[in-house]
């Protein structure tokens, strides 16, 4: 099956600064790699994602890039403000029939003000 | 949270008793899921639905089981509850053709 690798698990940036976090995929079926943003208590929040026929794509602040030879693909946050302190998720999934994700293991963010 | 609604929110159980979790969605969507998350190992897929009675095993799948009788309810049963299944449990959802997920609030289940 699909195995999803995240990095780092931590990530502390001063409020203004650029943070950059990075998955890995295994399985080169997979074609649909979105975002989520947690808040403590709360559940994933999708907060952008890509599909494999697209290299990047950008909203406001947040943008993604994927490089599917080298099945890899990364979140960037520029302008950090203390609100974007979170713990983010990437997923992969194939986008057959149920659509079924797998998760990498998460990165706890902190800005710093 | 996508119209989507989890109960109960928190739980505390004892080891050997059935714990049963719902999801209730008001999207009308088609495919339902059940993940826990534990530090360390993300979300993981322990039953999805892919309609009405329609349910098949995610990657966690063992000591549960599932229930789906009408599109808005989506049942998760631990028969006889264990300490390894103090986690955090989420419901998400998706419309038929569409890969987006979207996540409920989460239930906090305890066992003792």
């Amino acid at each position: 099956g699909e195995n999803v690798e995240q990095h780092p698990s931590t990530l502390s940036v001063q409020e203004g600064d650029s943070a950059v976090i990075k998955c890995t995929y295994s399985d080169s079926a997979s074609n649909y790699f979105p975002w989520y943003k947690q808040e403590l208590g709360k559940g994933p929040q999708l907060i952008i994602d890509i599909r494999s026929n697209v290299g990047e794509k950008k909203d406001q602040r947040i943008a993604v890039t994927l490089n599917k030879t080298a099945k890899h693909f990364s979140l960037h946050i520029t302008e950090t403000q203390p609100e974007d302190s979170a713990v983010y998720f990437c997923a992969a999934g194939s986008g057959a029939g149920s659509y079924q994700l797998t998760f990498g293991k998460g990165t706890k963010l902190s800005v710093i003000p | 949270d996508a119209g989507i609604t989890q109960s109960p929110r928190h739980k505390v159980t004892e080891t050997g008793t059935p714990v049963t979790l719902r999801c209730h969605q008001t999207e009308n969507h088609r495919y339902m899921y059940w993940y826990r998350q534990d530090p360390g190992h993300g979300l993981r897929l322990i039953h999805y639905s892919y309609g009405v009675k329609d349910t098949d095993k995610g990657e966690v799948s063992d000591g549960y089981s599932v229930s789906r009788s009408k599109t808005e309810d989506f049942l998760l049963t631990l028969e006889s509850a264990t300490s390894s299944q103090t986690s955090v449990y989420f419901c998400a959802i998706s419309e038929a053709g569409q890969e987006t997920q979207y996540f409920g609030p989460g239930t906090r289940l305890l066992v003792l």
